[in-house]
């Protein structure tokens, strides 16, 4: 079956860091791959995605590219700041027609 | 503006009551999802929908009932709210063109 597993967190990181979230999944086909964020007292919303092997997302200084070969979509940015606190929701879509897939969330917090 | 309101943002009700979470969509989306988020943070789908008149339940069972009669409203009711029903509910709304999911702020739900 389908299915996402990212880093658990709570991740702590001094501003200016940089920034990995792994994140792989398993999947039949090929599916598109997200990022999403959620920020304190917030819905989710979108930060990035790919549709296709070697495609790369990018936003707010956010990256992740779609590896194939390691079923894998990890996030990085190259230098956090402290509005980056949030929690990280790595999601996956089978195809169009069907429901998107979460992880469990990874929660990051930069310190000043 | 396109957007997704929930409604209300917060809730304190006691035990017994029947409750009703309001979800609009001004996008003209097909497909809107119910999701149940825990102090952990995991969303876990309960509910979602594919167009008027067609509900499904979600991975997660929950004791509430949804209604679709149009396309941009996705309610949620509670028939007798338990203390273990106590949470955060986000709304969703899917867009076959993009493939992603725009959300609702969502609303905390305390039962006593």
């Amino acid at each position: 079956g389908n299915s996402v597993t990212q880093m658990e967190g709570p991740v702590t990181l001094s501003e200016e860091a940089f920034l990995t979230i792994n994140c792989t999944y398993t999947a039949t086909g090929y599916p598109s791959l997200f990022w999403y964020v959620q920020y304190p007292g917030e819905g989710l919303q979108l930060l990035l995605k790919a549709t296709k092997a070697d495609d790369k997302g990018s936003n707010k200084g956010f990256e992740a590219t779609y590896r194939k070969e390691t079923t894998s979509f990890h996030l990085e940015k190259g230098s956090v700041q402290v509005s980056d606190s949030a929690v990280y929701f790595c999601a996956l879509s089978p195809n169009r027609d069907d429901k998107i897939i979460f992880g469990k969330g990874t929660r990051l917090h930069i310190l000043p | 503006e396109a957007d997704i309101y929930q409604t209300p943002r917060y809730l304190v009700i006691g035990t017994g009551k029947k409750i009703t979470l309001e979800c609009s969509q001004t996008m003209g989306h097909d497909k809107m999802y119910w999701y149940q988020q825990d102090p952990g943070m995991e969303l876990h789908l309960i509910h979602y929908s594919y167009g008027v008149n067609s509900t499904e339940k979600g991975d997660l069972s929950s004791e509430s009932t949804v209604s679709r009669i149009r396309t941009e409203h996705f309610p949620l009711t509670l028939e007798s709210a338990r203390p273990s029903h106590t949470s955060q509910y986000l709304c969703a709304s899917g867009d076959r063109v993009t493939d992603t999911q725009c959300f609702g702020p969502g609303t905390r739900l305390t039962v006593l």
